[in-house]
């Protein structure tokens, strides 16, 4: 079975451009929980979406949006790119919504890198 | 809130050596706990989690790891590691009325060295 894929792979952006990343969860999820891992850090939460509503939201600035799709696919937006956007943004997918104490599945993650 | 603190950035062991990383965390409410195991250029993946009961939880591969809560801890062990182990391990929390978000430590290296 295909896990979490991730696209793209790697991004090169300048500042105050915009970038769309997109995540496909395992067949069968349908939560999908997004995380930004800057160099050096553990990932921190930006967003939950499960059956296409946003469930949860991390601290991150409204530059940062987010949607699912009806397949469950999901795109993560950040508008007005700042260098500190720099990261390996990473997705992750759970059978339930209560992923809390579920096993949450993650992919490979986009690396962006903003000069 | 809740936080993680990983007590370590890095440690280097030597193979068939035992080591042990450390984790603590902060939180007002219970917990359920995770060790997650990143590779080089990879994502993370699970390596064993703690929801209830028992307070030693154990890997596949040999690790484990064991719910403190009177010291906050879930510190992760194996008693003797290979070079494929070399990798970054994460920490993280979550709790009940949190959905999906996971909160995580800021990480720590593992190197085995032969």
């Amino acid at each position: 079975d295909a896990g979490v894929t991730q696209s793209p792979t790697h991004l090169i952006k300048t500042r105050g451009q915009h970038v769309t990343l997109r995540c496909s969860p395992i067949s069968g999820h349908k939560s999908v929980s997004w995380y930004q891992q800057v160099l050096g850090q553990g990932p921190q939460f930006i967003f939950q979406y499960y059956e296409k509503e946003e469930r949860g939201r991390g601290n991150f600035p409204d530059r940062f949006s987010a949607r699912q799709f009806p397949n469950y696919s999901s795109e993560l937006n950040v508008n007005a790119l700042l260098l500190g956007d720099s990261a390996l943004y990473l997705c992750a997918s759970s059978p339930l919504v209560r992923a809390s104490y579920n096993e949450q599945f993650f992919g490979p993650g986009t690396r962006l890198t903003v000069l | 809130a809740q936080s993680v603190t990983q007590l370590d950035s890095q440690v280097p062991v030597f193979e068939e050596a035992p080591v042990e990383l450390r984790c603590n965390y902060s939180s007002s409410v219970s917990v359920y706990l995770f060790w997650y195991v990143q590779y080089p250029n990879q994502g993370l993946q699970l390596l064993l989690k703690y929801l209830s009961g028992s307070t030693l939880v154990e890997s596949i591969n040999g690790f484990e790891a064991e719910f403190n809560k009177s010291q906050t801890s879930f510190h992760l062990r194996k008693p003797s590691v290979h070079i494929s182990d070399t990798a970054e391990y994460f920490c993280a929390v979550s709790v009940g009325t949190s959905y999906g978000k996971l909160t995580f430590g800021q990480g720590t290296i593992l190197t085995v060295h032969p």
